[in-house]
């Protein structure tokens, strides 16, 4: 059974802080990884994508990837309140792509 | 604008009674699912549809019906609603030539009691 871990937080940060998310994952033969934020109530959105080893790099967002060690990260600069909800890291389920496997999330709080 | 529509948004039905969550994309794409969202077990696939007429299971499928005869729809059937049925449920698309972005609706709540 392929698994995506997450811790679920709540992480707790000053508005302005870096705010700092982990993934990992069991599969080592998955090739594409996201990050996807949820409001309470709402859907997930997609915010990241990452499908290299390194750093990717989205304003103030930026995914790391390492395959190695099996642990994918999403740090967010300069975090506002609005950065506040829960992020799900989600890894591709199969080579075709017919679904995605989240973890359970970790509750992000930034407070001002 | 570029969506993924689902109705109802909420749903309070009773057991037994049989439902539809209808879904619809309007960006042409082949992939298509159903997760469902519960406290503490997060998102679970319920089934997917890799073209039209082309139908699989996914982690959780118990209980759910689906079908796909159009391209754009992808409708979610509960035959028989039971109170463990009460969920978050989303539909989400996505290309699937060579790309695993899914893209998500807005969600129905559904309450079964």
């Amino acid at each position: 059974q392929k698994e995506v871990e997450q811790n679920s937080g709540p992480l707790s940060v000053p508005e302005g802080a870096i705010a700092s998310l982990n993934c990992t994952y069991s599969d080592r033969g998955s090739q594409s990884f996201f990050w996807y934020r949820q409001y309470s109530g709402k859907s997930p959105e997609l915010i990241m994508s990452i499908y290299s080893n390194g750093d990717k790099e989205d304003g103030r967002f930026t995914a790391q990837l390492n395959k190695a060690s099996q642990y994918v990260s999403l740090l967010i600069r300069d975090s506002q309140p609005s950065d506040s909800a829960t992020y799900l890291c989600a890894v591709n389920k199969d080579q075709a792509g017919t679904a995605l496997i989240f973890g359970k999330g970790t509750t992000l709080s930034v407070s001002s | 604008e570029a969506q993924v529509t689902q109705n109802p948004r909420y749903l309070i039905t009773v057991t037994g009674k049989k439902l539809t969550v209808t879904c619809s994309q309007n960006m042409n794409h082949e992939y298509m699912s159903w997760y469902r969202q519960d406290p503490g077990l997060g998102l679970r696939q319920i089934y997917y549809s890799m073209n039209v007429e082309v139908t699989d299971k996914g982690d959780v499928p118990e209980g759910y019906k689906v079908s796909r005869k159009e391209k754009r729809n992808f409708p979610l059937i509960l035959e028989s609603p039971s109170p463990n049925q009460t969920s978050l449920y989303f539909c989400a698309s996505t290309t699937g030539t060579g790309s695993y972005e899914q893209y998500f609706g807005p969600g129905t709540r559904l309450t079964v009691t």
